[in-house]
């Protein structure tokens, strides 16, 4: 069964470092998602994409954020300065369309030092 | 209540009983997804349920949607050991917001 993979699995950085967090979304999906989840709170959405621009973001998605589909496989998260309360799960999802189940990935653990 | 509130907060049964979690939201919604997560692990998607539709099943699972009360449960038959694992529920808004809102999950303990 296809699904949403991520790598790395878990990435350790230093505060003011930039990390790219990346993704495959299903072969055949259109709509591309990040989520982040804080140790103990709920699932937050960050931004979605679709045709090759944001469709929708968050308070939470500022300019330290950005998002990139660089060829027709990968969706990639970057963070240009981590910052300590960026420590937290980062989950790539995608969907076949807007109104359909979003299926996500096993997660990025990001801890900023 | 916030948008996507699950209760219990905890459930702890033992194997082969039935697990009930319940799903409160605010707001109009498109469809109302429940996911598990395992400690630390990924979201696993079990099931979506429509707006124009009551109940659906998957399995040993069963989803209720009440929209004139703005809730849904999940309901887990014949529980498992390897069914314990936080459980979300996650809804896509009608107000045209591509974003599923999460709530804050059940965490159900099955005990063998």
């Amino acid at each position: 069964e296809p699904e949403v993979t991520q790598t790395p699995s878990h990435q350790v950085t230093q505060m003011g470092q930039e990390v790219i967090l990346r993704c495959v979304p299903i072969s055949n999906h259109l709509y591309f998602y990040w989520y982040r989840q804080i140790l103990g709170q709920k699932v937050e959405f960050l931004v979605s994409f679709y045709n090759n621009e944001i469709s929708e973001k968050s308070e939470i998605f500022d300019d330290q954020f950005s998002v990139e589909r660089p060829d027709g496989s990968n969706f990639t998260l970057k963070i240009r300065s981590t910052k300590l309360e960026d420590s937290a799960m980062y989950f790539c999802a995608s969907s076949e369309n807007s109104y359909n189940e979003q299926f996500f990935g096993p997660g990025t653990r990001l801890t900023v030092l | 209540s916030q948008q996507g509130e699950e209760d219990p907060q905890a459930l702890s049964i033992q194997e082969g009983e039935n697990a009930t979690m319940n799903c409160s939201y605010k707001t109009s919604i498109n469809n109302l997804q429940w996911y598990r997560q395992n400690s630390g692990r990924g979201l696993v998607h079990l099931i979506l349920i429509r707006s124009n539709e009551r109940e659906k099943h998957s399995g040993r699972l069963r989803v209720t949607l009440d929209t004139s009360k703005k809730s849904s449960s999940l309901l887990i038959t014949a529980s498992r050991a390897a069914d314990t694992a936080s459980y979300f529920c996650a809804t896509d808004l009608s107000s045209g917001s591509e974003k599923l809102v999460f709530g804050k999950g059940t965490k159900l303990t099955v005990n063998p």
